[in-house]
């Protein structure tokens, strides 16, 4: 499985949009790129996932560049319920497995 | 609701004295994993069962083994632990490989272990 990167914490306000980015430079075509998130003391929980498109639901948006090499996670309107370790990880959907790396710690502030 | 249930959510166990830590699921999902998680690192991956075919990861000690009974229930078995196994233990389940792993991980709430 490709290896990703990840700023080890980050701030963001209350109310304004986080912006979670990761690169996966050496990701390979079949893999797909993971977003999952942990509330201290509680299992890591399934945000959103994506391929080569953008996507969007109702948690979260996802941004792929065009060369795969890196994604940003974005959420839109971040509240204090939000801070957590936000984990990017890259896997295929053949069997892969999801291996975490050491996530992003996002703290949201008043 | 469908979920992940880990029992318990505590527990203390004695220097090399066994346990178990369980995990059921009401999602019939056919992939159970066993996540160890230590004190401000992420979860690392120990093994999973596919159905009943077991699949253990290559840097997963000997200490650590695991049991499946049926679809709905999966065990951790910690023969003799040391005082470096203190963790959260995390459980999850998919529904299968290919294009189910699209539809995620479901993990449970954990059960921390402290070795003493």
């Amino acid at each position: 499985d490709a290896k990703t990167t990840q700023p080890p914490s980050m701030d963001c306000a209350e109310g304004r949009a986080a912006n979670l980015p990761c690169n996966h430079s050496t990701i390979s075509g079949n893999e797909y790129v993971y977003w999952y998130r942990q509330i201290h003391s509680q299992g890591p929980q399934y945000i959103i996932h994506g391929l080569k498109n953008n996507e969007t639901n109702e948690m979260a948006s996802l941004i792929i560049t065009e060369d795969r090499k890196s994604s940003t996670l974005i959420l839109p309107h971040a509240t204090l319920r939000d801070t957590a370790v936000y984990y990017c990880i890259v896997s295929n959907n053949q069997g892969g497995k999801l291996i975490f790396g050491q996530g992003t710690e996002l703290s949201v502030k008043p | 609701d469908a979920m992940v249930i880990q029992n318990p959510r505590y527990q203390v166990t004695q220097f090399g004295k066994p346990v178990t830590l369980s995990c059921s699921q009401t999602l019939n999902h056919n992939v159970m994993y066993w996540y160890q998680q230590k004190s401000s690192q992420a979860p690392k991956l120990l093994f999973h069962y596919y159905d009943k075919d077991f699949n253990n990861e290559a840097d997963t000690p000997d200490n650590f083994q695991s049991r499946r009974p049926n679809t709905s229930f999966c065990f951790l078995d910690i023969r003799s632990p040391g005082l470096g196994d203190t963790a959260m233990y995390l459980c999850a389940t998919s529904r299968g490989a290919g294009a189910d792993l699209n539809y995620g991980y479901t993990f449970g709430s954990g059960t921390r272990l402290t070795v003493v």
